[in-house]
């Protein structure tokens, strides 16, 4: 069966400090893989997405990046943090056909202070 | 936008008794799906409508699609307290990626 991680399960960084999340998915291959972050008791605001190795789409212009060296592997960065950045971040992945059921991680609490 | 709004965005019922939330996008699917999220959790994928269909059900849940008013409902029934959560419907367009709506925070009272 498939399974996702991420961690760190909680942070809290400063202002100005870089950040990196990781995710990763075990038990499938060529994965679509997707972050979110959600905001206190809201919805989610998709991040980024990637259909394959390299492949990146950027959906919110921001001080954030992301990037997937392996197949099954997604990372989310910072090099500078801002307050505006805390949040819960979640890494999400589905099969790369129709019709795109997502399949989410245990998420990452961030406070930036 | 495209996102998709829940209606309640609160809904507190007695346990045993039935919950309906709602949902309305504003452009053509591919698919709707509902996910429910516990507290501090990830989402999990509930259940699933194309489309072409109009009802589909999993064990407790009932799921609605009216294509010609934009609107599906997920009615919880008979339900417990274990199913206190946010529920949100994210709607499918035919790419790879999906739209959340806002979410119904539900709360079952023992």
């Amino acid at each position: 069966s498939q399974t996702i991680h991420q961690w760190p399960a909680t942070l809290v960084q400063p202002v100005g400090s870089p950040l990196s999340l990781e995710c990763t998915v075990e038990g499938t291959s060529n994965p679509n893989l997707y972050w979110y972050r959600q905001a206190a008791g809201r919805g989610l605001q998709l991040l980024f997405y990637s259909v394959g190795i390299g492949q990146i789409s950027s959906e919110v212009p921001q001080n954030l990046s992301a990037s997937r060296p392996q197949d099954r592997q997604f990372i989310l960065s910072s090099k500078k943090l801002l307050l505006s950045d805390s949040g819960f971040y979640l890494c999400a992945w589905s099969q790369a056909r129709p019709p795109y059921e997502q399949y989410f991680g245990p998420g990452t609490r961030l406070t930036v202070t | 936008s495209q996102q998709g709004e829940e209606d309640p965005q609160a809904l507190s019922i007695q346990e045993g008794e039935n919950a309906t939330m709602n949902c309305s996008y504003k452009t053509s699917i591919n698919n709707l799906q509902w996910y429910r999220q516990n507290s501090g959790r990830g989402l999990v994928h509930l259940i699933l409508i194309r489309s072409n269909e109009r009802e589909k059900h999993s064990g407790r849940l009932r799921v609605t699609l009216d294509t010609s008013k934009k609107s599906s409902s997920l009615l919880i029934t008979a339900s417990r307290a274990a199913d206190t959560a946010s529920y949100f419907c994210a709607t499918n367009f035919g790419n790879e990626k999906l739209t959340f709506g806002t979410g119904t925070r539900l709360t079952i009272i023992p």
